[in-house]
């Protein structure tokens, strides 16, 4: 099982330029989220998805647009690429049925440059 | 309002001596708590877990975390600290009833001196 796959695993963006961070999972998990981890702040959510056609705002949202058409993929979306974008971006996912008591599964991470 | 606290920003042992990773959360009903492990460029593994049954947990690596209820903590520790120990670790809560949000706390960088 490949479990949680990001794509890309880094990349460099220009201020303005815009991009789609890929997160697809193979466990049929219903929810996903987006986080984001930033030096010595711990991970912050982005957004996340409890199911396909769902989605709802995270602590920070602003600058980020995501969908879920599908229970296997949860993109996120960087409309206007800022210099306060650069981050390392994680997503995850969890089943409804055991997610309080088993946590999330991450993927390995994306690490984003905007210069 | 800060759900998870880490108290120690940074901590540093010498191979073969104890770890110990304080954390202390805020929840107004009973949590479920994690900590999970990064290592250097790496993804994020989960370590151990509480959710209301034994107060102390044990899990992957040789490390244990006791919740204590009355102090609100759930400190993580090793009786014997290895190389590969050195990487952030994570205090995680879910502190709602009604989702599986998950809190992080600021994360803490354990170094081991060999």
């Amino acid at each position: 099982n490949a479990g949680v796959t990001q794509t890309p695993k880094f990349r460099i963006l220009k201020i303005g330029q815009s991009m789609t961070l890929q997160c697809a999972q193979d466990m049929n998990h219903n929810y996903m989220y987006w986080y984001r981890q930033d030096p010595g702040m711990g991970l912050k959510l982005i957004y996340y998805s409890v199911g396909a056609g769902i989605t709802d705002k995270g602590e920070v949202p602003n600058g980020y647009n995501v969908s879920r058409s599908t229970t296997e993929d949860f993109p996120l979306r960087l409309e206007l690429a800022a210099p306060s974008q650069t981050s390392v971006y994680f997503c995850a996912t969890s089943p409804i049925e055991t997610g309080r008591v088993d946590g999330y599964t991450f993927g390995s991470g994306t690490r984003l440059t905007v210069v | 309002a800060q759900s998870v606290t880490q108290l120690d920003s940074h901590v540093s042992v010498s191979e073969g001596t104890p770890v110990l990773l304080r954390c202390n959360y805020s929840s107004s009903y009973s949590p479920s708590l994690f900590w999970y492990v990064q290592h250097p460029n790496k993804g994020l593994q989960l370590l151990l877990k509480y959710t209301s049954a034994a107060t102390l947990v044990k899990g992957i690596n040789g490390f244990e975390a006791e919740f204590k209820k009355s102090e609100t903590s759930f400190h993580l520790t090793k009786p014997s600290a290895h190389m590969s120990d050195a990487a952030e670790y994570f205090c995680v809560v879910i502190v709602s009833s009604n989702d599986y949000k998950l809190s992080f706390g600021a994360g803490t960088t354990v170094t081991v001196r060999a």
